[in-house]
């Protein structure tokens, strides 16, 4: 079984829209995050949240909204994307919040036309 | 403001060829951790070694090493007798401080490629 999974790997959208990427993790992790990594391969946090509680909003852009119905995932909603918008999009997940081993997804490769 | 340089934008060797990739750090904080990650062809993170500020110890595993040097702020990621598999864009990142100590700063990344 894959320990941070991500769906779709793939998203391709048209200007406008809006799109939702979901991450559901089994490792039994308290923390979880979201990264961008863009075009030229600069990776860069943008949530992270501890059982269900935000910890870590850096500065994004509101269309972008994180959701976690419960500590096993966290979705990431963007509403009216973007052309700057694409991006890979990595979830990760933490035992704890603090200074823990963060575990990748595979990414999620978001394309806006 | 903690930062992580990784100069080497990309190097190519040989098969065979031992080759190490730099990182550099700037962090205020006495207390933080040290990462490095490996992102191969295929695009995933895979998690590679964890050092804390306070263990200065050189870490060897299999054909890599690590050297975390506090007195020039560096931890260095060493490939001996490279492979073709190594190919893949190595990270170096941040973690720790007084704030956020959650969040992972990367490097820009090193791309190696490794020819047979």
């Amino acid at each position: 079984d894959t320990a941070v999974s991500q769906t779709p790997k793939y998203l391709v959208t048209q200007m406008g829209n809006d799109k939702s990427i979901k991450c559901e993790q089994n490792l039994g992790h308290d923390t979880m995050y979201w990264y961008k990594q863009d075009s030229k391969k600069f990776l860069k946090i943008m949530f992270s949240y501890n059982n269900k509680e935000l910890i870590i909003n850096e500065t994004v852009p509101n269309r972008f909204s994180p959701k976690s119905p419960d500590k096993a995932h966290l979705n990431l909603h963007i509403n009216s994307l973007e052309l700057g918008d694409s991006a890979v999009y990595f979830c990760a997940s933490s035992q704890t919040s603090g200074i823990n081993i963060q575990y990748f997804g595979a990414g999620t490769r978001l394309s806006v036309l | 403001a903690q930062k992580v340089t990784q100069a080497q934008t990309e190097i190519s060797v040989v098969e065979k060829e031992d080759v190490t990739l730099d990182c550099v750090y700037e962090t205020r904080d006495t207390t933080y951790y040290l990462f490095w990650y490996k992102q191969p062809p295929s695009g995933e993170l895979v998690f590679l070694i964890r050092r804390n500020s306070f263990d200065e110890q050189n870490e060897i595993s299999g054909r890599y090493s690590w050297n975390f040097q506090k007195s020039t702020s560096s931890f260095n990621f060493t490939i001996t007798a490279s492979q073709v598999v190594d190919s893949a864009v190595y990270f170096c990142a941040l973690s720790g401080g007084s704030y956020n100590t959650d969040k992972l700063i990367f490097g820009t990344g090193t791309r190696l490629q490794v020819f047979p």
